[in-house]
């Protein structure tokens, strides 16, 4: 079974508009991580934000948050006021347990922000 | 990207041919960690470290080996290069669970 699905293969959103991409995982562990990544076309992977499973707050970092639903294992990240450098694709990620243990990746979002 | 470089950035190999990714880190991370990254696809874990002397294997660890000697490397061997491991290469680091920086990449190709 997939333990992390996003099932939105593509993203398109107007510049200056709010976008959410989905994300969700499979985990028995009461421990684990969510993480969130950049992708542009360059190939770095960029670290956006993280959500652990008992922060009790949703994370948010600048125009970045993540959404976080845990009884329906729901991680969707949230970028507010699309700006044409966010055009890349997105990963989310999960940590469970210790370090290396089980770190998966989902199967990617591709963003396009429209001018 | 927490000061993670890795070197090079690109290669090519012929099958057989063995060769070291190196991967370094000025931050006193303690987790180090190696991924693939095949084409349309996430991220794969080869191996990671949780400290100088301490690795263990991730899901794709097959024809790679590591050792940390350092805290500050953690290089990635292949032992005799196949057309499959061609790739792009990841290594990640963190001082904590909640944290993993990479570095740059590198792209490899096997013929």
């Amino acid at each position: 079974a997939q333990k992390i699905t996003q099932t939105q293969p593509g993203m398109f959103v107007q510049e200056k508009e709010a976008v959410t991409l989905d994300c969700t995982y499979d985990t028995s562990d009461p421990s684990y991580g969510l993480f969130w990544y950049k992708q542009p076309s360059s190939g770095e992977m960029i670290f956006l934000i993280y959500q652990g499973s008992y922060d009790q707050q949703n994370a948010t970092e600048g125009r970045y948050s993540l959404n976080f639903q845990k009884a329906r294992k729901s991680a969707n990240l949230v970028i507010s006021a699309s700006q044409l450098g966010d055009s890349a694709m997105y990963f989310c990620a999960m940590r469970e347990g210790g370090y290396g243990q089980n770190f998966v990746f989902g199967p990617g979002t591709r963003l396009s922000v429209l001018p | 990207n927490a000061g993670v470089t890795q070197t090079p950035k690109f290669q090519v190999l012929k099958t057989g041919q063995s060769m070291t990714l190196q991967c370094a880190q000025d931050m006193n991370h303690e987790y180090m960690s190696w991924y693939r990254q095949d084409p349309g696809m996430g991220l794969r874990l080869i191996h990671y470290s949780v400290g100088a002397g301490i690795t263990d294997q991730g899901e794709v660890p097959n024809g790679y080996n590591v050792s940390r000697s350092t805290t500050e490397d953690f290089p990635l061997r292949l032992l005799s290069a196949a057309p499959s491991q061609t790739s792009v290469y990841f290594c990640g680091a963190g001082q904590s669970l909640n944290e993993q920086f990479f570095g740059p990449g590198t792209r490899l190709t096997v013929l």
